[in-house]
């Protein structure tokens, strides 16, 4: 069965750095997600997007995040200046169909010191 | 504020008894909604979805949920788990207004012994 991956698994980075987060969607879906899931608290939407833009984004969503679509196959979240509150499990996620099923990569763990 | 809401954060039961997981959604209108199982060390797997039609709702591994209109509720049920159904559930759900945009609840933690 086809699979959502994402890249790296873990990821330690110093407060105030840039870090890119990757995920490779199942190659014939068009919607694409990111999810974040901080310790204890529930999976929480940050951004979706189709045909090359956002599609809809959430508050948590600010200035210091943005989204690309660099080639044909991967999906790339960024943040620009990582605070320690970002410390959390991000999830990508795709669907072939707006309102279809979302299907989950195994996440990233991005912990900043 | 709409949400998605679980009623029970652990539950610890035997082999072959039968399981139910409460979920509430806060939506008014059309909504999909669906039910989520995460292994441990493992992604979110889809168990089920509703989109319209029949409410008794069959997934895999032999789960079922039962969308009752009236009174905002998808609950997740199996009537004999077994222990490899020891997981975390997350109910799930997305209006006509963002139907992309998932509002998940806070997940269940289920434990089932040998």
């Amino acid at each position: 069965e086809p699979e959502v991956t994402q890249t790296p698994s873990h990821q330690v980075t110093q407060m105030g750095q840039e870090v890119i987060l990757r995920c490779v969607p199942i190659s014939n879906h068009l919607y694409f997600y990111w999810y974040r899931q901080i310790l204890g608290q529930k999976v929480e939407f940050l951004v979706s997007f189709y045909n090359n833009e956002i599609s809809e984004k959430s508050e948590i969503f600010d200035d210091q995040f943005s989204v690309e679509r660099p080639d044909g196959s991967n999906f790339t979240l960024k943040i620009r200046s990582t605070k320690l509150e970002d410390s959390a499990m991000y999830f990508c996620a795709s669907s072939g169909l707006l309102g279809g099923p979302q299907h989950f990569g195994d996440g990233t763990r991005l912990s900043i010191l | 504020a709409q949400s998605v809401s679980q009623h029970n954060h652990h539950v610890i039961l035997s082999e072959a008894a039968s399981l139910e997981l409460g979920c509430n959604y806060s939506y008014g209108g059309t909504v999909n909604l669906f039910w989520y199982v995460q292994y441990p060390g493992q992604h979110l797997q889809l168990l089920l979805k509703y989109f319209s039609g029949d409410p008794l709702v069959k997934g895999i591994k032999g789960f079922e949920a039962e969308f009752i209109k009236s009174k905002f509720s998808f609950n997740l049920r199996k009537p004999s788990v077994q222990w490899s159904d020891t997981a975390e559930y997350f109910c799930a759900g997305a209006t006509t207004d963002s139907w992309g945009k998932l509002q998940f609840g806070a997940g269940t933690q289920v434990v089932v012994t040998p």
